[in-house]
């Protein structure tokens, strides 16, 4: 089965810091891999994907990830944070050939402090 | 604003009841997903459409659940006999035409069983 893990439910972060949010995936095929930002009382906005190509995927916001084939792993990060990061992170992967959904983690938490 | 809008935003509801939400995609993207949305969970896949068929249904979709998408517009999902396990945030996402590119979510409708 396809499965995505955040192994931290919450990361916290001085401003000015960098920030990095974990993800992992189990997939039986090649995976194309989102991270998506959802904001107290409004929807999921997509931050960055890894589809092919170059490992190193920028974004929205100055995020960046890094798609890491032999530890299946897509960390976001972040160089320096700003308190207006604070909300929370979802991972997600779709697997073409398994389907078009998208199989999301549980999330994490991200709290910048001043 | 994506361009997705969803209706309602929240829906209380007593057990027993059938309720009706909606979902107003963006007008070029012939793709159109549900999802559904638990405290402290990522969204999971509900059921997809492509124009007005429907392509796939979760194992998550009972059959109190219904979905349609008539001439391929706004889509429509109905739960019957509502139970407080259904309590959620209910999420339309409408992606672009490539299989590549990420979905676009609404707002969301969070439904209240009580």
């Amino acid at each position: 089965a396809q499965s995505v893990a955040q192994p931290e439910d919450q990361v916290n972060v001085a401003e000015g810091n960098p920030l990095t949010v974990k993800c992992t995936y189990s997939v039986s095929g090649n995976p194309y891999l989102f991270w998506y930002v959802q904001y107290p009382n409004r929807g999921l906005q997509f931050l960055l994907k890894y589809i092919t190509g170059d490992n190193l995927v920028k974004g929205s916001y100055g995020f960046e990830a890094e798609f890491n084939k032999s530890q299946t792993s897509f960390h976001l990060k972040k160089p320096s944070a700003l308190v207006s990061d604070s909300a929370l992170y979802f991972c997600a992967v779709r697997v073409p050939q398994e389907g078009t959904a998208l199989i999301f983690g549980k999330g994490t938490t991200l709290s910048v402090s001043s | 604003d994506t361009g997705v809008s969803q209706d309602p935003r929240h829906k209380i509801t007593k057990r027993g009841q059938n309720v009706t939400f909606r979902c107003d995609p963006i007008s070029e993207h012939n793709r159109l997903y549900w999802y559904r949305q638990t405290l402290g969970q990522g969204p999971e896949f509900l059921t997809y459409f492509q124009n007005e068929a429907q392509l796939e249904k979760s194992r998550l979709l009972s059959d109190r659940f219904s979905a349609e998408r008539p001439k391929g517009s706004f889509s429509t999902l109905e739960i019957q006999r509502t139970e407080q396990g259904d309590s959620a945030m209910y999420l339309c996402a409408s992606p672009g035409q490539s299989v590549n590119t990420e979905a676009f979510f609404g707002q969301g409708t969070r439904l209240t069983v009580v």
